[in-house]
């Protein structure tokens, strides 16, 4: 069965160093999305991305925060200049399109830590 | 922000018996109506979903009910087995270009052999 794949599982930075989260989605799926979950919080939108931009993003996605998909499997999520409150779970996400496309399937998550 | 809310943290339920697991949402305009489920140091998993056309849906164990009118759903799990207990986390999207979710807090599920 095909699934999203994220790397890597766990990241640890200093604050003010840049990360890159990465991101497989489901092949054939057009619609790709960023959450977060902070330890003990709700899972939070960060943005979404279609056609090749974003479609929307949260008041969390700051300047600080960029996606890109670099090629035709690969979706990324930058952090220029990680700050502590940065410490959250990263899920990438992936859906199809039509109806289907609110069936939004989830990454197993990186775990990011900064210090 | 409280748009979708799940006021329950926990649930215990006897293997083979129901679980019900509720959810609350707030804003009209949500169309689309998600279950996830959760295991620790996992990403949420697709269970099931409901159109605002709709007031039910079900797949195996698994059905969703809606109620629109009181901006109510909830998950009925028959029979309960110990493999459910995880999180169950209710999620709402609005009719749009972008899809996104908005998720409740979670409901611990503990399944009791």
């Amino acid at each position: 069965e095909p699934e999203v794949t994220q790397t890597p599982s766990h990241q640890v930075t200093q604050m003010g160093q840049e990360v890159i989260l990465r991101c497989v989605p489901i092949s054939n799926h057009l619609y790709f999305y960023w959450y977060r979950q902070i330890l003990g919080q709700k899972v939070e939108f960060l943005v979404s991305f279609y056609n090749n931009e974003i479609s929307e993003k949260s008041e969390i996605f700051d300047d600080q925060f960029s996606v890109e998909r670099p090629d035709g499997s690969n979706f990324t999520l930058k952090i220029r200049s990680t700050k502590l409150e940065d410490s959250a779970m990263y899920f990438c996400a992936s859906s199809g399109q039509g109806r289907v496309s609110y069936e939004q399937y989830f990454g197993p998550g990186t775990r990011l830590t900064v210090t | 922000d409280q748009q979708v809310k799940q006021n329950s943290p926990s649930l215990s339920v006897q293997e083979g018996r129901i679980s019900i697991l509720n959810c609350d949402y707030t804003n009209s305009m949500f169309d689309y109506f998600l279950w996830y489920k959760k295991y620790p140091a996992e990403g949420p998993t697709f269970l099931i979903s409901i159109s605002s056309i709709k007031d039910k849906n079900e797949d195996g164990r698994f059905t969703v009910f809606l109620n629109k009118s009181a901006k109510h759903l909830s998950l009925h799990i028959v029979p309960s087995q110990p493999g459910d207990s995880a999180v169950y986390f209710c999620a709402a999207s609005a009719d749009g270009a972008t899809n996104k979710l908005i998720f409740g807090t979670g409901t611990l599920l503990a399944v009791q052999p």
